[in-house]
């Protein structure tokens, strides 16, 4: 069976380091992979999405950044963070339908 | 641009009253469409989807959804609610490029 596993589930950060939030899918072969943001009454908000290795699709410009080394690897970075990047992140794969990783909680300090 | 718009931000519904949730999306092409769940402190849980055939879909725990295409409509029903359906509800479209968006979630209150 397939399973998504994201790490870490919470993390604290400063302003000005850098953040690596990485998401692996087994049981699975070329699925799409997404990252997404969700805020209270916003709901989930696309940050990146690709259909393949090295394939990204950036969809808000800011100060985040995603790669996929490896198929079913997800990595969602920064250089250097800001306090409006504290949030809640989710990783999620799919074929069909979407399935989700359990979510990292960032606070920037 | 591929968007999704969920009419009602908040519900309050009594038990055994009858629920629907609005969806309407914007893109040219051919979706799929999707209905997920949050309950509180759980994960996103697929409630029903629809990729072709009978616009009438089924899902689990007794919802349905009907896809009208000429409304690019795909709204969520439930005859009767009860307490445990308390919840987000969240309407989500994916297009053929892959990209899969998901509207602004529907908090549901049900008083028992």
């Amino acid at each position: 069976s397939q399973t998504i596993h994201q790490w870490p589930a919470t993390l604290v950060q400063p302003v000005g380091s850098p953040l690596s939030l990485e998401c692996t899918v087994e049981g699975t072969s070329n699925p799409n992979l997404y990252w997404y943001r969700q805020a209270a009454g916003r709901g989930l908000q696309l940050l990146f999405y690709s259909v393949g290795i090295g394939q990204i699709s950036s969809e808000v410009p800011q100060n985040l950044s995603a790669s996929r080394p490896q198929d079913r690897q997800f990595i969602l970075s920064s250089k250097k963070l800001l306090l409006s990047d504290s949030g809640f992140y989710l990783c999620a794969w799919s074929v069909i339908e979407a399935f989700f990783g359990q979510g990292t909680r960032l606070t920037v300090v | 641009a591929q968007s999704v718009s969920q009419h009602n931000h908040h519900v309050i519904l009594s038990e055994a009253a009858s629920l629907e949730l609005g969806c309407n999306y914007s893109y040219g092409g051919t979706v799929n469409l999707f209905w997920y769940v949050q309950y509180p402190g759980q994960h996103l849980q697929l409630l029903l989807k629809y990729f072709s055939g009978d616009p009438l879909v089924k899902g689990i725990k007794g919802f349905e959804a009907e896809f009208i295409k000429s409304k690019f409509s795909f709204n969520l029903r439930k005859p009767s609610v009860q307490w445990s359906d308390t919840a987000e509800y969240f309407c989500a479209v994916k297009s053929n490029t892959g990209k899969l968006i998901f509207g602004q979630g529907t908090t549901l209150q049900v008083k028992p």
